[in-house]
């Protein structure tokens, strides 16, 4: 099945201890991003990657770090956690990032709490 | 910079009524437009798009038009049941600069039975 998978689905964490939201994808998608989804806000990017090797930051980079060494894994990296990142985050995929017109596929979310 | 307005919710109707979600955009260049929804406890789904003027999305009963004349992409459906009762997102998609996708802060609809 054709699918994009976040693991942990919900994690509670305390200020500072560093943590690594993990993402996969199956559809061999060049594309693959990172949001977080905020009451009132809808969904901000935080970062992406056009290909392997190749990130950028979105719109809400600070405090968040990524890396795309192979291109099925995507993982979200948080060096010192903030009670603001207390969040739901969704990683997403899409075929070539040449072309606009695809759609995301997204992963089923992770719940973080950051105490 | 490009953006994304949709209506403020939530949106309750009965079932079997007629749906609107109004969408209108602000984007540079020629961008794909997007309807997404989300269930309670999921990730979004991508529900129908549209990749340029006078283009029509459909999917599942929904249809959307790209109207590049009033920078709009409104959601229909002629006949909601309680099944359809979600988060619906409107996108945008550039172009240019990275295919960045910008999201609609979301609508809520909640359909009785």
């Amino acid at each position: 099945e054709a699918q994009v998978t976040q693991n942990p689905r919900y994690l509670i964490t305390v200020t500072g201890k560093k943590l690594t939201v993990t993402c996969s994808q199956n559809m061999n998608h060049e594309y693959m991003s990172w949001y977080r989804q905020d009451p009132g806000l809808g969904l901000r990017q935080i970062y992406y990657s056009m290909n392997v090797e190749v990130t950028d930051k979105g719109d809400v980079p600070e405090g968040y770090k990524v890396s795309r060494k192979e291109k099925r894994n995507f993982p979200l990296i948080l060096e010192s956690p903030s009670p603001n990142q207390t969040s739901l985050y969704f990683c997403a995929s899409s075929p070539s990032g040449q072309s606009a017109p695809f759609g995301y596929t997204f992963g089923s979310g992770t719940r973080l709490t950051v105490v | 910079g490009n953006s994304v307005t949709q209506m403020e919710g939530p949106v309750t109707l009965s079932e079997e009524a007629f749906l609107t979600i109004n969408c209108t955009y602000t984007a540079t260049g020629y961008p794909s437009l997007f309807w997404y929804v989300q269930y309670p406890g999921e990730g979004l789904q991508l529900l129908l798009k549209a990749t340029k003027a006078d283009d029509k999305g459909s999917n599942k009963g929904f249809e959307a038009t790209y109207r590049k004349e009033t920078t709009s992409f409104h959601l229909e459906k002629g006949s909601v049941q309680v099944s359809d009762s979600a988060v619906y997102f409107c996108a945008l998609r550039s172009s240019t600069g990275g295919f960045k996708t910008i999201f609609g802060a979301g609508t809520r609809l909640f359909v009785k039975a």
